[in-house]
């Protein structure tokens, strides 16, 4: 069955990086795109990146924009998430999801299935 | 990217129905039909209940159906059962090619 492990997550000082992976299974990984989505402790889900299944496309939400990169490697069956300069509001558990439709370029429909996510704490 | 604007609570017995309502923008719902559902329990991952504004992805109940009229997304539950306590998210495709999430429901039943 499809699966999504997310891995990476700790605790780490502000300005700080962390780079977080999404291991897949049970799919043909490098047909879809991909997106992480986070949500912090007690609050709602904030979509993060997504990142297209040939890596020609990519978008980040403004909150993360030149800080956060998304990449993957199809070899792998890996997306990744690289986190720079992180702040004490990126704190949450971050969920990678697997895009419902193939060969999509862009974030439309919908995402299933997702993973459990990794927690990242940003503290001093 | 303004988050969706949900309900914060809703509240049913069992065997009653409930609607949730998603309210976006021209530069989201109101401009695609890329809204999908989302129902998380304490602790787990979200799962898919809907998806492109009324779709039902195989294995989820046919209690749970959604629509969108403009700018505002509506999901509705028929026939309370326990297991649906949840929180639910609408999400939508925007105009700037990204996605937004609405702040969440907390469905408590009665």
């Amino acid at each position: 069955q499809v699966q999504l492990v997310e891995s990476g997550g700790g605790v780490v000082q502000p300005g700080g990086s962390l780079r977080l992976s999404c291991t897949a299974s049970g799919f043909t990984f490098s047909s879809y795109g991909m997106q992480w989505v986070r949500q912090a402790p007690g609050k709602g889900l904030e979509w993060v990146a997504f990142l297209s299944y040939d890596v020609s496309k990519k978008f980040y939400a403004d909150s993360v924009k030149g800080r956060f990169t998304v990449s993957r490697d199809n070899s792998k069956n890996t997306l990744y998430l690289q986190m720079n300069s992180l702040r004490p509001d990126d704190t949450a558990v971050y969920h990678c999801a697997k895009l419902r439709d193939q060969w999509d370029l862009l974030p439309r429909s919908c995402f299933d299935p997702w993973g459990q996510g990794t927690l990242v704490i940003v503290s001093s | 990217q303004s988050a969706l604007t949900q309900p914060a609570s809703v509240s049913g017995s069992p065997g009653q129905s409930i609607t949730i309502s998603c309210t976006g923008t021209i530069s989201d719902i109101g401009s695609y039909n890329f809204v999908s559902w989302y129902q998380q329990h304490p602790g787990k991952a979200p799962k898919l209940m809907i998806y492109d504004v009324s779709n039902r992805p195989s294995g989820v109940s046919n209690r749970f159906s959604a629509s969108k009229s403009g700018n505002t997304a509506s999901l509705t539950i028929s026939g309370l059962q326990p297991e649906d306590e949840a929180d639910y998210y609408c999400n939508s495709y925007t105009t700037s090619s990204t996605l937004v999430f609405g702040g969440g429901t907390k469905l408590t039943v009665l």
